[in-house]
């Protein structure tokens, strides 16, 4: 248990739906992160936020929208995706400046889209 | 353009042999990470080094860092079969900026018989 959880751990929608992936940590850090693993890239960088402020969007299609309402939770609302959007979808937190800022990962919500 | 390049990407080994994989990447950064990722399960963090010559220890495996030739080695020493699994390196890129920006590395597959 890292002390991140992500819900839901498996998601299939179809291309039409809107859906969203939920993510809270308990570990009291204040930057949180999306990241897509799929099986033909590297994990790619999606989105970063610093004490509730987005300061990274790493091109990512407006498809995605992530939120973060607090430094504990962290969503990202998925709507009119396409299948190659498929991947496990990894959420992490860290402390920033507090240390070596190391991640901490969820255990990811592996996401089909038909 | 960023790059984080990790090799052998697959890699097969007897236990208790030893071996290394090396990580380079293509700027100037004050932070790099190992992690191990199970199959099925989320990213473990293995180690943070943090600056040049830094050298660290746990168990079979020993990471150390270049920054001045921008590499990264993770040495499995005796290896035995439970080392097995996907090995990432990773590069803080938020040298002067208030917030991480982690990349990682496509990841070595790491594979132990008996």
């Amino acid at each position: 248990e890292t002390g991140v959880t992500q819900t839901p751990r498996h998601l299939v929608m179809g291309m039409t739906n809107k859906k969203s992936l939920k993510c809270e940590q308990h570990l009291g850090h204040n930057a949180m992160y999306w990241y897509k693993q799929s099986a033909k890239k590297p994990l790619e960088l999606m989105f970063v936020y610093n004490f509730k402020e987005q300061t990274e969007n790493n091109s990512v299609p407006s498809r995605f929208s992530p939120e973060c309402p607090n430094s504990s939770h962290l969503f990202l609302h998925l709507h009119t995706l396409q299948p190659e959007d498929s991947a496990l979808y990894l959420c992490a937190s860290s402390q920033l400046k507090g240390g070596d800022e190391k991640l901490f990962f969820g255990s990811g919500t592996q996401l089909s889209v038909l | 353009e960023l790059k984080v390049e990790q090799n052998p990407l697959f890699l097969s080994m007897q236990e208790g042999k030893n071996y290394t994989i090396y990580c380079n990447y293509s700027t100037t950064s004050d932070r790099l990470y190992w992690y191990r990722q199970d199959p099925g399960k989320s990213l473990e963090s293995l180690f943070v080094l943090l600056s040049n010559g830094a050298v660290k220890q746990e168990g079979r495996l020993m990471a150390s860092l270049d920054t001045k030739a921008r590499l990264s080695t993770l040495h499995i020493t005796a290896a035995v079969h439970d080392l097995s699994a996907t090995y990432f390196c990773a590069v803080d890129l938020s040298l002067y900026s208030s917030a991480s920006k982690i990349i990682f590395g496509s990841g070595t597959r790491l594979s132990i018989r008996p």
